[in-house]
């Protein structure tokens, strides 16, 4: 079947504009989470949605980046004013929560912003 | 908080040779264990996990895992690679907590190079 999809692949953008990034999760995938894969600081854990329950936004590095999800499935992730140290490998990734706790995440390609 | 510790950044290898990358980890309680591979140009691919029970996992491709508990340990070996293996290795862990994000925290990744 279909894996995780994000769009754009690529995106470069000026230092102080907003970008939005899009995660199209694996259909029946309740968990969304973003990471986000830069030179300095490897993979970090962004932000997490579960249903519709409130997202975990423990992640987030700043007031500047922000997610939604809508209807369940569809993410975006915001990043406003972005900043040079904002360029990095967005990455999505979607699971199937059962009632248990084994829990594997499905990678998508990564958008990799560049902010110049 | 934990954190995962991947002591080889980059190891070159020679095809047929025997691979093991080590991957440490630091958490009081129990986890779940995950090995990711990237291939060049490719996204996050899962090679193997760990919930429970056999602590020696067998993925694809011929890898395999051993989990030691007292070691905290969760190293990837492979008998004899090939140079498609060539790729970043990444060793994530999270906590099988119920009713949360179970984000992975991630190794900073091995770089393995296999030569023709």
């Amino acid at each position: 079947g279909a894996g995780v999809s994000q769009s754009p692949s690529n995106k470069v953008t000026e230092k102080g504009k907003d970008v939005e990034l899009r995660c199209d999760p694996i259909s029946g995938h309740t968990a969304l989470y973003w990471y986000r894969q830069s030179l300095g600081q490897g993979l970090e854990f962004l932000i997490y949605f579960q249903g519709n329950s409130a997202p975990d936004k423990s992640g987030l590095p700043s007031d500047r980046f922000s997610a939604e999800r809508t209807g369940g499935s569809v993410s975006t992730l915001t990043i406003q004013r972005t900043q040079q140290e904002d360029s990095a490998v967005y990455l999505c990734a979607s699971s199937r929560r059962t009632g248990g706790v084994q829990e594997t995440q499905y990678f998508g390609p990564g958008t990799r912003l560049l902010v110049l | 908080a934990q954190s995962v510790s991947q002591h080889n950044h980059h190891v070159i290898l020679s095809e047929a040779a025997s691979l093991e990358l080590g991957c440490n980890y630091s958490y009081g309680g129990t986890v779940n264990l995950f090995w990711y591979v990237q291939y060049p140009g490719q996204h996050l691919q899962l090679l193997l996990k760990y919930f429970s029970g056999d602590p020696l996992v067998k993925g694809i491709k011929g890898f395999e895992a051993e989990f030691i508990k007292s070691k905290f340990s969760f190293n990837l070996r492979k008998p004899s690679v090939q140079w498609s293996d060539t790729a970043e290795y990444f060793c994530a862990v999270n906590p099988p907590l119920r009713g949360s994000a179970r984000q992975l925290t991630f190794g900073s990744g091995t770089q393995l190079t296999v030569l023709p």
